[in-house]
C-alpha cells in the first residue's frame, strides 16, 4: 500500500531565508504527487502538482517541488519565505491511479522575523 | 472562495443535540469526502462518496451519519457527540479521473461541550 511520510513535524526559518520540506512516498510505478497548505482554522489549498513531464514543477505562492525518482522525494521549496507562508504543509499521494488521495502527517513552518 | 462551501463555519452544540454540517460543490465533481482534523492529530479520513454512493466508511462511529442527496450536496449529521469530537471537519471534491486532486472547503469548526 501506498504512503506519504514528511519526516518534520515542525520547522523554523527566518524570514527571507530558504526552505525546503520533505516529502518520501513509497509507491511501485510513478506517482501522482502534490503539495497542499494549510492556514489555521481553514481548508487545504493546492500549491502544486507532478503527475508526468518535467521533474521539476512550479505551484503558486513561489513554491516549486522537483520529484526525485530514485530516493522516492517530492521535496517543497522555496527561495525566500515570507511571513505570511507560516502555515501547515501537507504532502500527498494518490492511491494506486484511482482519485484518492493519501496524505502526509503534515510539516508546521513557523517563520521567524 | 475555493469552489467548495461549507456551513456553518463554526458550531457549537450540546451531547443531547443534532446537527447537520454542510457541504456544496459546483465543480462538476463526482466524488466528495469527509475529513475530521483534530488538534495534532493527522487528517482522517471518515467517508468518501462516488456518484452518491457510499465507497468508504472508515470506522466512523454511528453518532456521524453521513448523506449524500446528489453530486454537488454532502451533509453531516450529527447526534449525541463526546467532546472528543470537537474538531475542524474538512469537505473535499474531486473528479472521478485522477492526477486532479482534491478541492477542499473552508471547514466547520465544531465544538461539542
Amino acid at each position: 500500500a501506498q504512503s506519504v511520510t514528511q519526516p518534520d513535524i515542525h520547522i523554523t526559518v527566518s524570514e527571507g531565508a530558504s526552505l525546503e520540506l520533505r516529502c518520501n512516498y513509497s509507491y511501485g510505478a510513478t506517482p501522482y504527487l502534490f503539495w497542499y497548505v494549510q492556514s489555521p482554522g481553514q481548508g487545504l489549498q493546492l500549491l502544486l502538482k507532478y503527475f508526468s513531464g518535467d521533474t521539476l514543477v512550479q505551484g503558486i505562492k513561489g513554491f516549486e517541488a522537483e520529484f526525485k525518482r530514485s530516493q522516492s522525494s517530492f521535496n517543497l521549496r522555496k527561495p525566500s519565505v515570507h511571513w505570511s507562508d507560516a502555515a501547515e504543509y501537507f504532502c500527498a499521494v494518490e492511491e494506486d491511479s484511482s482519485y484518492k488521495l493519501i496524505f502526509g502527517s503534515g510539516t508546521r513552518l513557523l517563520v521567524r522575523p | 472562495e475555493t469552489g467548495v462551501t461549507q456551513t456553518p463555519r463554526h458550531l457549537v452544540m450540546g451531547m443531547t443535540n443534532k446537527k447537520s454540517l454542510k457541504c456544496e460543490q459546483h465543480l462538476g465533481h463526482n466524488a466528495m469526502y469527509w475529513y475530521k482534523q483534530s488538534a495534532k492529530k493527522p487528517l482522517e479520513l471518515m467517508f468518501v462518496y462516488s456518484l452518491e454512493e457510499r465507497v468508504e466508511n472508515n470506522s466512523v462511529p454511528s453518532r456521524f451519519s453521513p448523506e449524500c442527496p446528489n453530486s454537488s450536496h454532502l451533509f453531516l449529521h450529527l447526534h449525541t457527540l463526546q467532546p472528543e469530537d470537537s474538531a475542524l471537519y474538512l469537505c473535499a471534491s474531486s473528479p472521478l479521473q485522477g492526477a486532479w486532486g482534491y478541492t477542499f472547503g473552508s471547514g466547520t469548526r465544531l465544538t461539542v461541550v
